[in-house]
């Protein structure tokens, strides 16, 4: 597709319970984040992909969230042992890595846990 | 700690009026402003942006300016329209290259026709 699309747009689970989120970026983008947005709250820094890069992991809030990118494109964002204080949106975006500080999102995933 | 400030969570303008969305930072290390826009149930999207070398950035209706003594950034439009509706994100970065953006709480910005 043309933009940065992400699934599921919705998802609701109980406490405790493992969920991944799915982003497939812009092709030809080389650069990948992942934000979050709870309630009331701006857009949160979660990760940040780069080429080959090692990713920049310095938003994720603890070892329960990880993130992987495959082969340059698509990327999964992981939360283990789901907590309510998860719940939020989980925004992600592309850009082609040259510096415009222009980032494309996704529509993001809502994530809800009971 | 909020680096990135936006103390308005709302406004509401005419149409036809400018609307003026007010920003304010505290991390002097920050040198490249932007604005975002969103929809409901939309991702946000690119407005505009301004460099720390610059004061002021136009492109049609949508003003920037930075005033770096206050560390302070406004995003001006006019004529405000109903399409500009949104909730608009302001953000910036730091070291030119580094897209890491630190965001904003955002401010709802409703037309009214």
């Amino acid at each position: 597709g043309a933009g940065v699309s992400q699934s599921p747009s919705n998802k609701v689970t109980e406490k405790g319970k493992d969920v991944e989120l799915r982003c497939d970026p812009i092709s030809g983008h080389t650069a990948l984040y992942w934000y979050r947005q709870s309630l009331g709250q701006g857009l949160e820094f979660l990760i940040y992909f780069q080429g080959n890069s090692a990713p920049d992991k310095s938003g994720l809030p603890s070892d329960r969230f990880s993130a992987e990118r495959t082969g340059g494109s698509v990327s999964t964002l992981t939360i283990q042992r789901t907590q309510q204080e998860d719940s939020a949106v989980y925004l992600c975006a592309s850009s082609l890595g040259s510096y415009t500080g222009e980032l494309f999102f996704g529509e993001g995933s809502r994530l809800t846990v009971l | 700690d909020q680096q990135v400030k936006q103390n308005s969570p709302s406004l509401s303008v005419q149409e036809g009026r400018i609307s003026i969305l007010n920003c304010d930072y505290t991390n002097s290390m920050f040198d490249y402003f932007l604005w975002y826009k969103k929809y409901p149930a939309e991702g946000p999207t690119f407005l505009i942006s301004i460099s720390s070398i610059k004061d002021k950035n136009e492109d049609g209706r949508f003003t920037v300016f930075l005033n770096k003594s206050a560390k302070h950034l406004s995003l001006h439009i006019v004529p405000s329209q109903p399409g500009d509706s949104a909730v608009y994100f302001c953000a910036a970065t730091s070291n030119f290259g580094n897209e890491k953006l630190t965001f904003g709480t955002g401010t709802r910005l409703t037309i009214i026709p």
